[in-house]
């Protein structure tokens, strides 16, 4: 799989979007990007995944550059109950069961 | 409906001892892994279940760590001699089916190992 690149951390002010980002330059193309976060003490919780198209959901939305080589996961608005570490994942080919997490992105939304 | 459940939430062992961690995954998933967790670290693979058998266990450490499905539903990871190095927190997920990249993994709690 992929490798992913995030920083590893943000602040955000409670109401207002936040928009994290995800280096992905070598990821291949029938390879999926995938977005969990994981809220302290919790396991990791799904969020979104998308190809190559932008993707909404209840929780969020998925921006992948046209060249799919980086991407965007953005919570319109922000809630304290956002703040965790949010991990972008590659995930595809023969190994497409397995979620191969990094450090991931803590962020901290703010009152 | 339930989620994934993990028993015990806290283990604390000594050093050389023997521990079993269980999952209940969720009911009619037919898919279960287990993931390892160190602190300030992303969780780290371990071993992929389809139905009873260990499809993959190509993560798991070394041959101390074992884990069982015999019916095809709740799993058992097992450490023998555990180590200092062993400590951290243990992660089960299950998906309705495997091999899919559609189906999303549904995580437990976890079991927070401390060895001392």
């Amino acid at each position: 799989d992929a490798k992913t690149t995030q920083p590893p951390s943000m602040d955000c002010a409670e109401g207002r979007a936040a928009n994290l980002p995800c280096n992905h330059s070598t990821i291949s193309g029938n390879e999926y990007v995938y977005w969990y976060r994981q809220i302290h003490s919790q396991g990791p919780q799904y969020i979104i995944h998308g190809l190559k198209n932008n993707e909404t959901n209840e929780m969020a939305s998925l921006i992948i550059t046209e060249d799919r080589k980086s991407s965007t996961l953005i919570l319109p608005h922000a809630t304290l109950r956002d703040t965790a570490v949010y991990y972008c994942i590659v995930r595809g080919g023969g190994s497409n069961y397995k979620l191969t997490f990094g450090k991931g992105t803590l962020l901290t939304v703010n009152p | 409906g339930a989620g994934v459940s993990q028993t015990p939430s806290n283990k604390v062992t000594e050093k050389g001892k023997y521990v079993e961690l269980r999952c209940d995954p969720i009911s009619g998933h037919t898919a279960l892994y287990w993931y390892r967790q160190s602190l300030g670290q992303g969780p780290e693979f371990l071993i992929y279940f389809q139905g009873t058998g260990a499809a993959d266990d190509s993560g798991l450490p070394n041959d101390r760590f074992f884990a069982v499905r015999p019916e095809g539903s709740v799993s058992t990871l097992k450490i023998q001699r555990t180590e200092r190095g062993d400590s951290a927190v243990y992660l089960c997920a299950s998906s309705l089916l495997a091999g899919d990249i559609y189906n999303e993994q549904f995580f437990g709690p976890g079991t927070r190992l401390t060895v001392l």
